[in-house]
């Protein structure tokens, strides 16, 4: 079946610009997260999702970075005024609703490569 | 969080059995072990999860001690394929507790290389 699905796979944009990055989850999944990732590290953890709300933020880096998922299922990922610092890979993971068993797994997309300039 | 150490990289030859350890020393009750696989320019890829004991499927095998402090990723007759960086992660996300944290924690992971 389809995974999940990040658009665009690769973003260039200039410093101080605003840029959206878009995750379809997996149908179904109800738990869904976005991570970063710089080059020769690890993913690091930005937010979290429940459905629509966000259950956890505390991994955003600041108030520039935003995310929404106002329907449960897409999500978008805003960052506002970006700057060199923030070029990584995003990466969206989706996983079945936590209490439908423990510890679901992450089923991760590809990822946004995100360039600033 | 539970923090995770293991090796930064590891060589093998195809064919070779190759087993990654990891260090969690301050692992939670509820938390449970997992391992991801991440090719470049790809997400991370489950590859195995186990709380206690061993846990084996058709990828891999894991073992954790008694004392569940490390756990040992093994993986049989690796090939080129297998080429890839492996992370191990400990956390519970499923929130029965309560109290438990959503932010699974990756490390730097180890990057394995096999040689042909």
């Amino acid at each position: 079946g389809a995974g999940v699905s990040q658009t665009p796979s690769n973003k260039v944009t200039e410093k101080g610009k605003y840029v959206e990055l878009r995750c379809d989850p997996i149908s179904g999944h109800t738990a869904l997260y976005w991570y970063r990732q710089s080059l020769g590290q690890g993913p690091e953890f930005l937010i979290y999702f429940q459905g629509t709300g966000a259950a956890d933020d505390s991994g955003l880096p600041n108030d520039r970075f935003f995310a929404v998922r106002p329907e449960g299922s897409v999500s978008t990922l805003k960052i506002q005024r970006t700057e060199r610092g923030d070029s990584a890979v995003y990466l969206c993971a989706s996983s079945p609703h936590p209490k439908s068993g423990p510890n679901s797994p992450l089923h991760f997309g590809n990822g946004t490569r995100l360039t600033v300039t | 969080l539970a923090k995770t150490t293991q090796p930064i990289s590891m060589d093998s030859y195809e064919g070779q059995e190759v087993n990654i350890t990891c260090s969690h020393n301050n692992i939670a009750t509820n938390d449970y072990i997992t391992w991801y696989q991440q090719f470049p320019s790809q997400g991370p890829r489950f590859i195995i999860q186990g709380y206690k004991t061993k846990v084996t499927n058709e990828v891999a095998s894991l073992f954790i001690p008694a004392d569940r402090k490390s756990s040992t990723l093994s993986l049989p007759r690796v090939s080129l394929s297998d080429t890839a960086v492996y992370y191990c992660l400990v956390g519970d996300i499923s929130g029965y507790s309560g109290a438990g944290s959503y932010q699974l924690t990756f490390g730097k992971g180890t990057k394995l290389s096999v040689i042909p």
